[in-house]
């Protein structure tokens, strides 16, 4: 299996701009997890949805972030306009429970900065 | 929400040393993960652990759910494992939701 796929891996915009990332999570895992990471703030759960459906959204910031995942196979996380603020490393990660090992898989990351 | 300390924040150590890292949690839990994130920043899964003993080579780790901590050991260290070591719970009261401890920064020394 190729891991969990997300793109792109580097994303430099301007401010006010829209940017939309991207996430191929492991054939088989039915959650799918959007982290992002800052020095000052860690590791943050942003949104995560099972079975396509959305569970918890209470970590997306404001209402310029939105994520949806179409199907099982496909995710996107959009910041609309995008702000200076916003520059971080975003990660997609996806797991499979219930079936004794429910480890969660990262993918490698969409390094933002927003100018 | 549930607390996570990790302990120590860094640590420095020679090649060869052997190292242990820990993770207290506030409240009970039905998952708990350890991931290394190496200097490129990608996430590496190195254990699911929620409770008992594992191991994988230089590597493993325990978790006492009852007293709420796990450890983290590094034997023989190499300079390939520095990086930074997250713990990561999900606690009884929400089954999915992942909460991750601000991580143990480790540097090995050639």
């Amino acid at each position: 299996d190729a891991g969990v796929i997300q793109s792109p891996r580097h994303e430099v915009t301007e401010m006010g701009q829209e940017v939309t990332l991207r996430c191929k999570p492991i054939s088989g895992h039915d959650y799918l997890f959007w982290y992002r990471q800052t020095m000052m703030r860690g590791l943050e759960l942003l949104i995560y949805f099972n079975n396509n459906v959305p569970i918890d959204d209470s970590g997306m910031p404001e209402d310029r972030f939105s994520a949806k995942m179409p199907n099982a196979s496909f995710s996107t996380l959009k910041i609309q306009p995008s702000e200076p603020r916003d520059s971080a490393v975003y990660f997609c990660a996806s797991s499979v429970r219930g079936r004794g090992d429910e480890k969660l898989f990262f993918g490698s990351g969409t390094q933002l900065s927003v100018l | 929400g549930i607390q996570v300390e990790q302990s120590p924040p860094d640590l420095i150590l020679q090649e060869g040393a052997n190292s242990t890292l820990r993770c207290n949690f506030s409240d009970s839990v039905n998952n708990l993960q350890w991931f290394h994130q190496n200097p490129w920043g990608q996430l590496i899964n190195l254990f699911y652990i929620p409770s008992g003993t594992k191991q994988n080579g230089r590597l493993s780790a325990t978790t006492v759910a009852t007293e709420r901590y796990s450890l983290l050991y590094i034997s023989s260290s190499q300079t390939t494992d520095s990086g930074v070591y997250f713990c990561a719970v999900v606690p009884l009261y929400n089954f999915n939701k992942f909460y991750f401890g601000s991580g143990t920064k480790l540097n090995v020394k050639p």
